[in-house]
Formats: C-alpha cells, structure tokens, sequence
C-alpha cells in the first residue's frame, strides 16, 4: 500500500534554482524521511522530521510538514548538477519498524 | 560509517532456478529489510526482520522467504525464480532503541537480478 505520494513526478530546472517537492500521506505518523537515489544506486537519508516539528534545516535542505494537511515538502536551495537523482519520501507510523515510500520524484539539473 | 554490502550488483539467473541474494551489514544494527524498486511502483517491502530468527513479512512476500541466521546478515531467497521477479533488489538496515525504531534506514547498492 502507497502512504507517500510524492508531487511532481519529474522536475527539471537550472542549475542555481531552488527545487521544491511536495509528498502527501494518508494515515497519521510518526515521523516522515526523505531519501535520495543517484542513478542504479541504492537510496541515501537525507532528513528526517518528526510528527511535532514543522520545520527543519540541513545545509541546502529545507523540510517542512503539516500534519494537518498531511503533507510535506522538500526544498533544495541553489541547486547543483550533482542534486540530479531521484528523491523519495518515506513514512514511518511507528508500527512494526516499517517505512513506506512513494513513488518518487526525478529531479534533473541542467548545468 | 555504516556500510551495508550486497553479494552483487548484476546477477542473470534462469526461470526456475533457486537464487540467493545476500545483504551484510557492519554496525550491529537490529532492523533489517529487503525491498524490490520497479519504475513507477516505487520501492515495495518484501520481508523484514527485526532480530536475529526474526522476520515478517512485508507487502509483497509472495515468491520470496528469508533467512537471518546471524545478526549482521539477511538473506533473501528465490525459491524458483520466474521473469517477473526481475527487478532491483535492495537490502537495508536500521537502528533499534528500546523496541522502537525511529531513525534512518542504511541503504545497499542493490542487487539488479535479471531472471530469462
């Protein structure tokens, strides 16, 4: 069963941009992470943010989550052609150690 | 750093035969997964397990069992692979604290089995 959706499914900008991407869920969590994937690799954790959070910051990455809406959000601040990958959004509800993840969003950064 | 290894990269087996897929991780974590990832379904769990002897099975176990005889290592077995078991296989693991888990998963460079 899907529990993240992640919003746009391909995303392409200029290097220097800032890259903004969106995940729903569905069911109440604990804790929402967000992974990155270089091309045939395996996934990397980026951040993690908690249910009582509503914002956090690591270097280039901003994360932010509205537990109302059921929604998060990824920015990635003047972008590099190296950000190129996929990027996932994983759910945890504190359940049987168990993430989901969505589907993911391509994001592509031309130089 | 954690490390988590898997025993390929590329592997091409043939329908019906029996294949197994190592995962080994080095930071004496409790959690272990494998999932499969297929465009445009994302990354689906297979099994998991959360101790050594330990495992449950996740949402798409059919096809698949599991072995986790040591802590560090978690084996995932096709008993009869067929075509649509061709996929990216990816193995991880993750901390466990007081029964609960809340922290990251620590990837593998997946396996890409190609079953003919």
């Amino acid at each position: 069963s899907q529990q993240g959706e992640e919003d746009p499914q391909a995303l392409s900008i200029q290097e220097g941009e800032n890259a903004t991407m969106n995940c729903s869920y569905k069911t109440s969590i604990n804790n929402l992470q967000w992974y990155r994937q270089n091309s045939g690799r395996g996934l990397v954790h980026l951040i993690l943010i908690r249910s009582n959070e509503r914002e956090k910051h690591s270097g280039r990455l901003r994360v932010t989550l509205d537990t109302s809406k059921k929604s998060s959000s990824l920015l990635i601040t003047a972008s590099r052609a190296a950000d190129t990958a996929s990027y996932f959004c994983a759910t945890y509800t504190g359940a049987n150690s168990k993430l989901t993840f969505g589907k993911g969003i391509t994001l592509s950064v031309r130089p | 750093d954690v490390k988590v290894t898997q025993s390929s990269r590329y592997l091409v087996k043939r329908t019906g035969e029996k294949v197994f897929l190592e995962c080994v991780q080095d930071m004496d974590h409790e959690n272990m997964f494998w999932y499969r990832q297929d465009p445009g379904l994302g990354l689906r769990l297979i099994y998991f397990s959360y101790d050594v002897k330990m495992k449950e099975k996740g949402d798409i176990p059919e096809g698949y069992s599991v072995s986790r005889e040591k802590k560090e290592r978690f084996s995932l077995i096709l008993e009869s692979a067929s075509t649509n078991q061709t996929s990216m296989y990816l193995c991880a693991s993750s901390f466990r604290l007081a029964g609960v888990s809340y922290n990251e998963q620590f990837f593998g460079p997946g396996t890409r089995l190609t079953v003919l």
